[in-house]
């Protein structure tokens, strides 16, 4: 059963535009959001991850919007470059135990 | 790289047939997740062991066990094996259950024919 919901699917940007990636989520208990980048033939790897008692988290390029009473959250990529280009799948469990992971978002960055 | 390491890389087997799959973690650390990623299903936890015990259980399939040994490492047991369980096989490990950061391996690939 599917309790985040991801989208765009697919997203194209061009180099130095915004990329912007949401989901959404259905329980309430989840207290951990990460966003995870795959590449292919890579396993995923941690981008960036947030707790419920903030609203916003940045890291270099990359900026994650919590909204706790709507239950979504989202990444923010800016100055998104070619060497972005990978799925992103955004994420939610409790206590790190039972990650539930959205559906993934395939952002190409056009040069 | 993540430190977690996977073997094997690819594994082409038929219907029925059992196999396993191997994960060694990081040094250090205690837990260790699999999951399955597949076209239809997406990215899905399977099972969690914390030095030894299980911890969490996911959609994972009867036919399916898994194991932490004493030196940390795992084995993912698949069995009775489907067409639909071709798919990717992660790894993941983190410093303890509570630690948010989990590191994937590269995943071995299974093909059941």
């Amino acid at each position: 059963q599917q309790q985040v919901k991801q989208s765009p699917q697919s997203l194209i940007v061009q180099k130095g535009g915004i990329s912007i990636i949401n989901c959404a989520y259905e329980n309430t208990a989840f207290d951990y959001f990460p966003w995870y980048q795959q590449f292919p033939g890579k396993g995923p790897a941690l981008l960036i991850a947030i707790r419920p008692d903030v609203s916003e988290k940045k890291e270099g390029r990359f900026t994650i919007s919590f909204n706790k009473s709507a239950k979504q959250f989202s990444l923010h990529i800016m100055d998104s470059q070619p060497g972005d280009s990978a799925t992103y799948f955004c994420a939610a469990s409790i206590n790190n135990n039972d990650m539930r992971f959205g559906a993934g978002t395939r952002l190409t960055v056009k040069p | 790289d993540s430190g977690v390491t996977q073997t094997p890389k690819h594994l082409i087997t038929a219907t029925g047939q059992r196999v396993t799959l191997r994960c060694s973690p990081r040094s250090g650390d205690l837990s260790v997740y699999w999951y399955q990623q597949s076209l239809d299903q997406g990215l899905q936890f399977l099972i969690q062991y914390y030095n030894g015990e299980e911890r969490a259980k996911g959609n994972i399939l009867e036919r399916f066990s898994a194991q932490q040994f004493p030196d940390l490492h795992s084995e993912l047991n698949l069995s009775s094996l489907e067409l639909g369980d071709s798919a990717l096989y992660f790894c993941a490990s983190s410093v303890d259950r509570l630690e948010d950061e989990q590191f994937f391996g590269p995943g071995t690939r299974l093909t059941v024919l």
